[in-house]
């Protein structure tokens, strides 16, 4: 079975550009996450997404970041501009819809602001 | 006082030592995860569980629901055992199924 799919897998950018982030969860999936996960701390929940429409976006800064999963299946993380504090692990996760199991985590992308 | 409480931060270990990592929890229902993640990696899932024990090879979980308290533990520990472990209670149920984690356990374990 093929896992949460992430790009890119490293992005160095300056601040106040932009960037976004990918993620594919896995087939049938119909939860995906995204968390922010800055070092030495664990991951933050962004984003939650149930099928396309959004179930919890209580901590994403909305004023830079925004997130969409159009189709509900693939969905692209972006934040617009970028600041020094957003140096982070970006991770996506999936589970099946009201399950506890298959919670699977991509690999990241881990973005550096400079 | 924090959600989610692990205990030891940071362990070193001899290779072929017993292991246990701690983690107790104020939030939650009835279903804890425990997570690794090596430097630079992703996070991979290595048990959900919902009472008593799990095993899964050198890995064993136990979770006391009543106490909301949980362990991991690895038996015969191995250098490629050293990452990071979180433990991660969800915080809500239904289709709001989301989880809370823990800072995690550096665990390292020398040759």
């Amino acid at each position: 079975e093929a896992g949460v799919a992430q790009s890119p897998r490293y992005k160095i950018i300056e601040k106040r550009q932009s960037v976004a982030f990918w993620c594919n969860p896995i087939s049938g999936h119909a939860t995906l996450y995204w968390y922010q996960q800055i070092l030495g701390q664990g991951p933050k929940l962004l984003i939650q997404f149930q099928n396309n429409g959004v179930v919890d976006d209580s901590q994403l800064p909305k004023d830079r970041f925004s997130a969409e999963r159009l189709k509900g299946v693939d969905s692209t993380l972006k934040i617009q501009p970028a600041k020094l504090e957003d140096s982070a692990v970006y991770l996506c996760a999936s589970s099946l819809e009201r399950s506890r199991v298959g919670y699977t985590f991509g690999s990241g992308t881990r973005l550096t602001v400079v | 006082k924090n959600e989610v409480e692990q205990s030891p931060q940071n362990l070193t270990a001899q290779e072929g030592e017993f292991i246990t990592i701690n983690c107790s929890y104020s939030v939650g229902i009835s279903a804890l995860h425990w997570l690794q993640q090596h430097p630079g990696g992703g996070i991979v899932s290595l048990f959900m569980l919902s009472s008593g024990k799990k095993k899964h090879g050198r890995l064993i979980a136990t979770i006391n629901i009543q106490e909301k308290h949980s362990s991991l533990h690895i038996t015969a520990s191995h250098p490629r055992d050293s990452a990071v472990y979180i433990c991660a209670p969800p915080n809500s149920g239904g289709s709001n199924y989301k989880l809370t984690f823990g800072k995690g356990t550096l665990l390292t374990v020398n040759p």
